[in-house]
């Protein structure tokens, strides 16, 4: 079955510490992202990558690093210098052609920051 | 003005209902539009996609959009309570940026 897998499904961690979250597709997919989702608030990009070795900032990048070295695979880290990382974190993927095609989600990771 | 707007709800709708569901947006440009249902503590599952004026059917789910009017809707016919979740409209003018909505959280009630 091809799909978005997501690790771990529930993160805690203390503040000051980075954490990296998984993100692995087997959907052939060129291009992949992440959002934070919070409550009450609409889905927020982070990052996002068209083709491998290759990155662009969303929205709210500060405090979020990413790296892309194969192409079924985007980890996100969060970094000490994210101010409010508690959150549900989403990978999602899409075929290339800019917006025509459906975007996918993985079942993603809650993050606990205390 | 929000990019995408959704009326937050709840909507409520008996079961075996139809169930109407809308969304505006404000980019002339947009040219993708999408509805996905979130199910509480779950990722978001694509539902629909339409991309030119009319209607699109696909089981109970009708996506309607209006390119003039800038809104999407989405008609969800003999309602379960299983389909009770908070829908999600997205679009996209053609880049790599998908905006969402906040989402509507529908309750079919049995």
């Amino acid at each position: 079955d091809g799909g978005i897998t997501q690790s771990p499904k529930y993160l805690f961690r203390k503040e000051g510490q980075n954490v990296t979250l998984s993100c692995e597709q087997n959907l052939n997919h060129d291009a992949m992202y992440w959002y934070r989702q919070d409550p009450g608030q609409g889905l927020r990009l982070i990052y996002y990558s068209q083709i491998v070795n290759d990155f662009q900032k969303g929205d709210i990048a500060e405090g979020y690093s990413v790296s892309r070295e194969k192409k079924e695979s985007f980890p996100l880290t969060v970094t000490s210098a994210q101010k409010n990382p508690t959150a549900f974190y989403l990978c999602a993927s899409s075929r290339p052609g800019q917006g025509t095609y459906e975007q996918y989600f993985g079942p993603g990771t809650r993050l606990t920051v205390t | 003005q929000k990019e995408v707007e959704q009326n937050s709800g709840p909507l409520s709708v008996p079961e075996g209902a139809i169930a109407s569901l809308n969304c505006t947006y404000s980019d002339r440009g947009s040219q993708s539009f999408f509805w996905y249902r979130q199910y509480s503590g779950k990722s978001p599952e694509l539902i629909m996609s339409i991309y030119s004026n009319g209607d699109k059917e696909d089981g109970r789910f009708t996506a309607q959009l209006n390119k003039a009017s800038q809104y999407v809707s989405l008609l969800i016919r003999d309602s379960q309570p299983s389909d009770s979740a908070t829908y999600l409209c997205a679009v996209n003018r053609g880049t790599y940026k998908y905006i969402f909505g906040t989402g509507t959280r529908l309750k079919v009630l049995a």
